[in-house]
């Protein structure tokens, strides 16, 4: 069965960096884009960051361009998110979302001094 | 961006009676391909977001017929026929027409 899952959480403090993963499983991972989604704590969902199958085609939301990088290894079955530049609206759990359907179970992010 | 409207942001339902959520958007979800792509994702207590329904109508595996969508263009909706228990939780659509992907603000969903 299809299988997401996040890792790289942790605490940072502002201005920092940090790395999440996504290990996919139970599909063919080269033939699907993959996206990023975030959740503030007791809020809703936003939708940050895409990559389409070969990893040629990449959009961001406005919150992040520019701080955040979203890359792919298919080789690796391996979704990734480099956050540069952090801030405390940053502070969510960051989902790997493939294609609209399958979602894992988020990795917290918290930013704060 | 595309904004959608959630009505209404919660719900309290007895067991075995309908429910309704009504999801508007800013712009049309009608794609030049023909396909209004709108999402209803349900995100049960302490879990990630399910997909219960996409481009408007159609049930994602596994999903019970109690739950159907219906809608065109800027205004959409999900009904429950008969709530159960475990549908329980915050109700979300989202729209993927046009990028950034957006989200409603969510309807809670609880049992009486």
């Amino acid at each position: 069965q299809v299988q997401l899952a996040e890792s790289g959480g942790a605490l940072v403090r502002p201005g920092g960096s940090l790395r999440l993963s996504c290990a996919a499983s139970g599909f063919t991972f080269r033939d699907f884009y993959m996206s990023w989604i975030r959740q503030s704590p007791g809020k809703g969902l936003e939708w940050i960051s895409y990559i389409n199958s070969d990893g040629r085609a990449i959009s961001y939301a406005d919150s992040v361009k520019g701080r955040f990088t979203i890359s792919r290894d298919n080789t690796k079955n391996s979704l990734y998110l480099q956050m540069n530049s952090l801030r405390a609206e940053d502070t969510a759990v960051y989902y790997c979302v493939r294609g609209r359907s399958y979602w894992g179970q988020g990795t917290l992010v918290t930013v704060s001094s | 961006d595309i904004v959608m409207t959630q009505i209404p942001l919660s719900l309290s339902v007895t067991p075995g009676q309908p429910a309704s959520i009504s999801c508007k958007s800013s712009q049309s979800l009608l794609h030049s391909d023909g396909r209004t792509y709108l999402y209803w994702y349900l995100q049960k207590p302490g879990q990630s977001p399910q997909l219960l329904m996409y481009e408007v109508s159609n049930r994602f595996s596994g999903v019970p017929n109690r739950f159907s969508g219906s809608g065109s263009g800027t205004d959409f909706t999900l009904k429950v026929s008969r709530v159960e228990a475990e549908d329980v939780g915050v109700y979300y659509c989202m729209q993927s027409v046009q990028l950034p992907k957006t989200f409603g603000q969510g309807t809670k969903v609880e049992i009486k």
